[in-house]
């Protein structure tokens, strides 16, 4: 079951904030977050574990609430380059394997 | 450099014809997956290999087949395509065995069925 994002789109000025929520109906041992630009595949941006520990970008900051089932991504002071699909995947259940993917945000800073 | 390899590019076939996309990795991971993306619908997984000699579904796996023939390579077959397999395919892989570890993409596949 694909974890569920939003808001579904997004536009910014150049400066400005955003916060893309996901969720799941499942426990959660991981949360992955993914940026993909028009016709390319996705890149890597940030992974939250459970117990805390978060590997990722530097200027990508992002949360995970193992109770809530939920995660958030951040972003600050957003850039030109910030502009993208933001996906969401989640680990959960017994497979240290499956990661699924929410359906994306799209996100579109201008100048 | 090569990291996640597909082939082919883009594909048109016809409906009910057969044939098989490639993937290769020369990372050394354990796990790889079959991703299709349709517009609106996100990263949907086809299905995904954990480790060498087992393959499981993912999300969308009817109408596909799976191989995976060594560490390195995972293909996956359309029996017989159907135009609502037209989609964008993505092979990935990690190296496994935790939740934690990053998954690399390759550039995609772009497969039209008439």
């Amino acid at each position: 079951q694909q974890p569920v994002q939003s808001p579904q789109a997004v536009i910014l000025r150049e400066g400005e904030d955003a916060v893309i929520n996901c969720s799941s109906s499942k426990a959660l041992y991981s949360v992955h977050w993914y940026r993909q630009k028009h016709g390319e595949a996705p890149v890597f941006l940030m992974i939250l574990l459970k117990g805390g520990e978060q590997k990722g970008h530097e200027k990508i900051s992002a949360s995970f609430n193992e109770k809530k089932q939920q995660s958030s991504l951040y972003l600050t002071a957003s850039q030109l380059s910030y502009s993208g699909t933001y996906f969401c995947g989640t680990v959960s259940g017994g497979s240290n394997y499956k990661l699924t993917f929410g359906k994306g945000t799209l996100l579109t800073v201008n100048p | 450099n090569a990291g996640v390899t597909q082939t082919p590019k883009f594909q048109v076939l016809k409906t009910g014809q057969s044939m098989t996309l490639q993937c290769a990795q020369d990372m050394n991971h354990n796990s790889m997956y079959w991703y299709r993306q349709d517009p609106g619908m996100g990263l949907r997984l086809i299905y995904y290999s954990a480790s060498e000699g087992t393959t499981d579904k993912g999300e969308v796996p009817n109408g596909y087949n799976v191989s995976r023939l060594n560490k390195r390579e995972f293909s996956l077959r359309l029996e017989s395509a159907a135009p609502s397999q037209t989609s964008v395919y993505f092979c990935a892989s990690s190296l496994g065995g935790q939740s934690g570890n990053t998954i690399y993409f390759g550039e995609g596949s772009w497969l039209t069925v008439v």
